[in-house]
């Protein structure tokens, strides 16, 4: 069955430290990748996302992420984090062509100031 | 800049009562979804409609949910008979097509059965 596991279910940072966030997937045809952040009380919002092209994608807020095909992972990374980055973050896939993504359960970020 | 609206944010129903949420979606999008999250998972796709059409309905529940779009107005997840185990939060999203696009998401309804 397909599935999207993201491995850190809360992190804790100090700001300025450098954050990744790992996600896998489990589909052996071509995906769609997708990260997104909920702010405390506020809707999910689209961080970047992976049709196809350059594995490094480059999202808002100065995050990023790379799509490693061998490893079937869509790592999110900010060499600097900010306070105001606390949040929830959460990878989603779908095979290319599909509209029913598949949620990571989240990752809960905490950056102290 | 309306992005996809629901409501109520909150919901509080008693065991056996009927919940309904709502979902406006972005202005133009004519494809919608609903999610819904349950604790310390992660979202779970349950109904994906376009205008009057219910496309794919295979993670809702077989009874007592049930979702409409219709032509007129918003998107309706009704959920008759509330259970305890119901209790979660609902999101809506809306994408301008049906596929490899990015879905907007609401801000969710959190709806708590007592």
């Amino acid at each position: 069955a397909q599935s999207v596991s993201q491995h850190n279910h809360h992190v804790i940072l100090s700001e300025a430290a450098s954050l990744e966030l790992g996600c896998n997937y489990s589909y052996g045809g071509t995906v769609n990748l997708f990260w997104y952040v909920q702010y405390p009380g506020q809707h999910l919002q689209l961080l970047l996302k992976y049709f196809s092209g350059d594995p490094l994608v480059k999202g808002i807020k100065g995050f990023e992420a790379e799509f490693i095909k061998s490893k079937f992972s869509f790592n999110l990374r900010k060499p600097s984090v900010q306070w105001s980055d606390t949040a929830e973050y959460f990878c989603a896939a779908g095979p290319r062509g599909t509209y029913k993504y598949i949620f990571g359960t989240g990752t809960r970020l905490k950056v102290l100031a | 800049n309306a992005g996809v609206m629901q409501n109520p944010r909150h919901l509080v129903r008693r065991r056996g009562q009927e919940a309904r949420l709502r979902c406006s979606p972005v202005k133009g999008h004519s494809h919608v979804y609903w999610y819904r999250q349950l604790p310390e998972e992660g979202l779970k796709f349950m109904v994906y409609l376009q205008k009057e059409n219910i496309i794919d309905e295979s993670g809702m529940p077989k009874e007592r949910f049930s979702a409409e779009f219709p032509k007129e107005g918003p998107s309706i997840l009704r959920i008759q008979q509330v259970v305890r185990g119901d209790s979660a939060a609902y999101f809506c999203a809306s994408s301008p097509s049906g596929s490899d696009t990015e879905a907007f998401f609401g801000q969710g309804t959190r709806l708590t059965v007592v």
